[in-house]
């Protein structure tokens, strides 16, 4: 069965400081994996995805993510935070590829937190 | 691309009465999902459409939970008796379920019972 855990429910950093949002997985399959972000009272917004090609992956707002499978891990990164990213992000792990109905399995959340 | 649809944006219900919500996918996407949300938690899965067929559902999809879509367009989910543990925020993504297409959520219907 898949899982993931993100370590840390509450993250706080400073504007202009760098972003480390930690994601473990566990997966009987080669996962696909997905960091989304969510403002107050909005839906998920993708953020990036990971889908078996590069290990390092590049996705919007500067922001990207490194697959290591020998840590099982997908931590998410920004190395300059702006005021505008403090939000609730989620990873997830698909259960299957996207072209066979996966659905996603989402960790608890972190909230960052950006300080002037 | 006017995005995922949900309808209503709030719902306040007293326990005990039934309750439905309404999502209209992205147009042309065939898969369709409904999630739970609580607080300080991340989305649940609870059932998966593709086209108007029913998929899977989650056992977290007791039987007073009963999702549809009828024509493989928009998709209902009804709760019967509501009760208190079920105030949550219910998002609803789709997808054109093709190669590795991401998942476009909602805004999601904030439900809460009284």
């Amino acid at each position: 069965a898949q899982s993931v855990t993100q370590l840390g429910s509450h993250v706080s950093v400073s504007e202009g400081a760098l972003v480390l949002l930690r994601c473990n997985y566990s997966s009987s399959v080669p996962p696909y994996l997905f960091w989304y972000v969510q403002y107050p009272n909005q839906g998920l917004q993708l953020l990036l995805k990971y889908t078996s090609a590069a290990t390092l992956v590049k996705g919007i707002n500067g922001f990207e993510a490194e697959f290591k499978k020998s840590e099982t891990s997908f931590h998410l990164t920004k190395p300059s935070a702006h005021m505008s990213d403090a939000a609730e992000y989620f990873c997830a792990v698909s259960d299957r590829g996207y072209n066979q109905g996966g659905k996603l399995i989402f960790g608890q959340g972190t909230e960052l937190s950006v300080k002037p | 691309d006017t995005g995922v649809s949900q309808n209503p944006r709030h719902k306040i219900t007293k326990r005990g009465q039934n309750v439905t919500f309404r999502c209209d996918p992205i147009s042309e996407h065939n898969r369709l999902y409904w999630y739970r949300q609580t607080l300080g938690q991340g989305p649940e899965f609870l059932t998966y459409f593709q086209n108007e067929a029913q998929l899977e559902k989650s056992r977290l999809l007791s039987d007073r939970f009963s999702a549809e879509r009828p024509k493989g367009s928009f998709s209902t989910l009804e709760i019967q008796r509501t009760e208190q543990g079920d105030s949550a925020m219910y998002l609803c993504a789709s997808s054109p379920g093709q190669g590795d297409s991401p998942l476009h959520f909602g805004n999601g219907t904030r439900l809460t019972v009284t």
